[in-house]
C-alpha cells in the first residue's frame, strides 16, 4: 500500500538537543511538506520541497531545518534553537506544488521536550 | 491576506443528528477548497474537495458546496455517527497557474463529539 511513514510516534527529547523526525513517502510524488500542530490550532507550515535537493522555507522555518536527498525521504530536523519545540509534526506529500493537488498526511510525530 | 475562518467547537450532537459546519474564506484569486478529518492521535485525511465555484465535494456522506458569492465551503452530513468524533479542518489551496506553491492555509479546527 502506497503511504506516508513517519517515526517514531513519540519522541522526547532533552532541552538543547537536536533531534531529526523521519518522513518516507511511496507515493511517488514530487512535493513534500512539514507542518506543526499546536492544541486547538490549525497547522503551519514549516518547510516544504518540490523538488530532490531544492527546499523553501514555510512560515515558521526558524529553528528548524530539513534535506531533501532522495524522492521518497524528507526529514526534519528541529534544533537546540527552536524555542518552543513541543508539538505535532506531520509530513505531507502532493503529486506537484500546483493548487488543487490534494496533499497526502502521514500519521504525525509527537514531540515532547523538557 | 488569505485566510480561513471556521466554527469554534466543540460541537456535540446526538447519533443521527443533522451536522453543519461551517466555513467561509478569505483569498486572492480562486483557490481549491478542502475539507480535512483528523482522529484522535492521527494525521489528517482529506475528507473531501472542491476546485472551482459551485462544485460540490462528498464523500462518505459528507458535502460541501464551493459558494464563491459567499466565499463558503460549509460541512453538512445528514445522520452523523459516533465514529464521526473528530476534529474537522477546512483548508483552501493556492498556486499553479497563479504562480505560487501548493500552499495550504488551515482553519482553526472544528471539534465534533457525537454521543450514542
Amino acid at each position: 500500500d502506497g503511504g506516508i511513514t513517519q517515526s517514531p510516534k513519540y519522541l522526547f527529547r532533552k532541552e538543547g538537543q537536536n533531534v531529526t523526525l523521519s518522513c518516507e513517502q511511496n507515493l511517488n510524488h514530487d512535493a513534500m511538506y512539514w507542518y506543526r500542530q499546536d492544541p486547538g490550532q490549525g497547522l503551519r507550515l514549516i518547510y516544504y520541497s518540490q523538488i530532490v535537493n531544492d527546499f523553501q522555507k514555510g512560515d515558521i522555518a526558524e529553528g528548524y531545518s530539513v534535506s531533501r536527498e532522495k524522492k521518497e525521504s524528507f526529514p526534519l530536523t528541529v534544533t537546540s534553537a527552536q524555542k518552543n519545540p513541543t508539538a505535532f509534526y506531520l509530513c505531507a506529500s502532493s503529486k506537484g506544488l500546483a493548487g488543487g493537488y490534494e496533499q497526502y498526511f502521514g500519521p504525525g510525530t509527537r514531540l515532547t521536550v523538557t | 491576506g488569505d485566510s480561513v475562518t471556521q466554527m469554534e467547537g466543540p460541537v456535540t450532537l446526538s447519533e443521527e443528528a443533522f451536522l453543519t459546519i461551517n466555513c467561509t474564506y478569505t483569498a486572492t484569486g480562486y483557490p481549491s477548497l478542502f475539507w480535512y478529518v483528523q482522529y484522535p492521535g492521527e494525521g489528517l485525511q482529506l475528507l473531501l474537495k472542491a476546485t472551482k465555484a459551485d462544485d460540490k465535494g462528498s464523500n462518505k456522506g459528507f458535502e460541501a458546496t464551493y459558494r464563491k458569492e459567499t466565499t463558503s465551503f460549509h460541512l453538512e452530513k445528514g445522520s452523523v455517527q459516533v465514529s464521526d468524533s473528530a476534529v474537522y479542518f477546512c483548508a483552501l489551496s493556492l498556486g499553479g497557474s497563479s504562480g505560487g506553491y501548493n500552499k495550504l492555509i488551515f482553519g482553526a479546527g472544528t471539534r465534533l463529539a457525537v454521543h450514542p
